[in-house]
């Protein structure tokens, strides 16, 4: 069975343009979970889907948004990129249970230069 | 605020030890606590999941040990490999509508042949 998948591996941007992120969860999750790993830093939540819906949000600017597709693939866009934007960024899916396991992806490298 | 906190930073150990790694968090109100090991520059592939109900989990050489009303986890590694030389991450679910993870800053160990 296939893992969570992520695209693209790395992304290399100038500040000011847009990114965008794609992940596709483990078939049958619907919850669809964004972190964002900056170098020295922890990992820090940045958006949770559930069924189309945005369930939740992290301390981060309106500029990172994103949204569910129908099959619940899921994809983060960042706009007027930053140079402090250049990270990893994870992507996790898990049913839509409070118990649930979470499964992550292997990430998508996005440089700001 | 949920906080989780993982001693010691940074670990080395000849290969063979038998190792602990420890994480704190400052809310018991927790659904589960899941384990983590992340490899430099990739994702995170899940180790062990505790639910708030269980005392321990295990996994092979792993096992994993909650006590929720002290706020501490544990994870046990048994007969370390160099192989098993990654970032271990603990992160605890909270028992409010987000759903999210709060993930501690990871433990970095280096098992030496």
């Amino acid at each position: 069975e296939a893992g969570v998948t992520q695209s693209p591996t790395h992304l290399i941007k100038t500040r000011g343009q847009q990114a965008t992120l794609r992940c596709s969860p483990i078939s049958g999750h619907t919850s669809v979970y964004w972190y964002q790993q900056a170098l020295g830093l922890g990992l820090q939540f940045l958006l949770w889907y559930d069924e189309g819906e945005e369930r939740n949000r992290g301390n981060f600017p309106p500029r990172f948004s994103g949204r569910q597709f129908p099959n619940y693939s899921s994809e983060l866009n960042v706009n007027a990129l930053e140079l402090e934007d250049s990270a990893l960024y994870l992507c996790a899916s898990s049913l839509y249970w409070e118990g649930a396991e979470a499964f992550f992806g292997q990430g998508t490298r996005l440089t700001v230069v | 605020k949920q906080e989780v906190t993982q001693i010691p930073a940074a670990l080395s150990v000849p290969e063979g030890e038998n190792l602990v790694l420890n994480c704190s968090f400052t809310d018991s109100a927790i659904y589960n606590l899941q384990w983590f090991r992340q490899d430099p520059g990739k994702g995170l592939t899940s180790l062990l999941l505790i639910q708030s109900s269980q005392r321990e989990q295990t996994s092979g050489r792993l096992n994993a040990s909650l006590d929720k009303s002290s706020g501490r986890s544990t994870l046990y590694i048994a007969a370390s490999q160099p192989g098993d030389s990654a970032t271990y991450l603990c992160a605890v679910r909270r028992t409010d509508s987000s759903y999210k993870l709060i993930f501690g800053s990871g433990t970095r160990l280096l098992v030496r042949p």
